[in-house]
């Protein structure tokens, strides 16, 4: 069964603090990995990973892809109050079309 | 461009009815697929349509089923409903569906069932 796995469940930082979520997972036939951003409502597009893009960036926010070891990261330096928000992982097979499998998410909290 | 859009935004129907959904792509996507999200479960994956046609199930209950028009536009219907279908049920729409491009998530209909 595939499985995506994300760590830690919840965070709280300070404004400023640098924060790295991650992302494991486990699938057959691995196509890309996605990061979303959900706040009280629908999940934002933030990146999406492949064999052929293992690294994105944008703005404060950059994202990697180790497909060796099967796991993501999500980075935010100079965490910001806008950037409370859970953090969604989800990863696409190949054969499945655009059926993703999502994490739990990782609930971030900025405090001043 | 135009987000995704969902009607309607919010719903309380009582158990044993059913329900409708709709999902509005974005301009020019073919590709709409639609999630539950529950606190306990997460978002977890209903169905996914291209060109009209259904490509993938996931492990839900017949009483879920969808379609999709010439205009890419998709329905989801939930018949006899049970309390825990109450959910945020959100809809995505990708260009080709090929798993190449990104899925964009349209607000979400938060159903409720007493």
């Amino acid at each position: 069964e595939d499985k995506v796995v994300q760590s830690p469940l919840s965070l709280v930082v300070h404004e400023g603090d640098t924060v790295t979520l991650n992302c494991s997972y486990e699938v057959t036939n691995f196509r890309s990995l996605l990061w979303y951003k959900q706040e009280k409502k629908a999940p934002t597009f933030l990146f999406m990973l492949t064999s052929s893009g293992i690294e994105k960036k944008s703005g404060r926010l950059s994202s990697i892809l180790d497909k060796k070891e099967l796991f993501s990261i999500l980075n935010i330096t100079a965490t910001q109050t806008g950037d409370s928000a859970v953090y969604l992982c989800a990863v696409g097979k190949f054969g499945t079309a655009s059926k993703l499998t999502f994490g739990t998410g990782t609930r971030l909290q900025v405090t001043l | 461009k135009a987000g995704v859009t969902q009607t309607p935004r919010y719903l309380i129907k009582t158990r044993g009815q059913q329900v409708t959904l709709s999902c509005s792509p974005i301009s020019g996507h073919r590709s709409v697929s639609w999630y539950q999200q529950t606190p306990g479960q997460g978002l977890q994956f209903l169905f996914e349509y291209f060109s009209e046609t259904q490509r993938n199930k996931g492990n839900f209950p017949g009483r879920f089923s969808g379609r999709q028009f010439s205009n890419s536009r998709s329905e989801m219907n939930v018949s006899t409903l049970e309390l825990g279908d109450s959910a945020l049920y959100l809809c995505a729409s990708s260009l080709t569906g090929t798993g190449l491009y990104e899925q964009y998530f349209g607000p979400g209909t938060r159903l409720t069932v007493t």
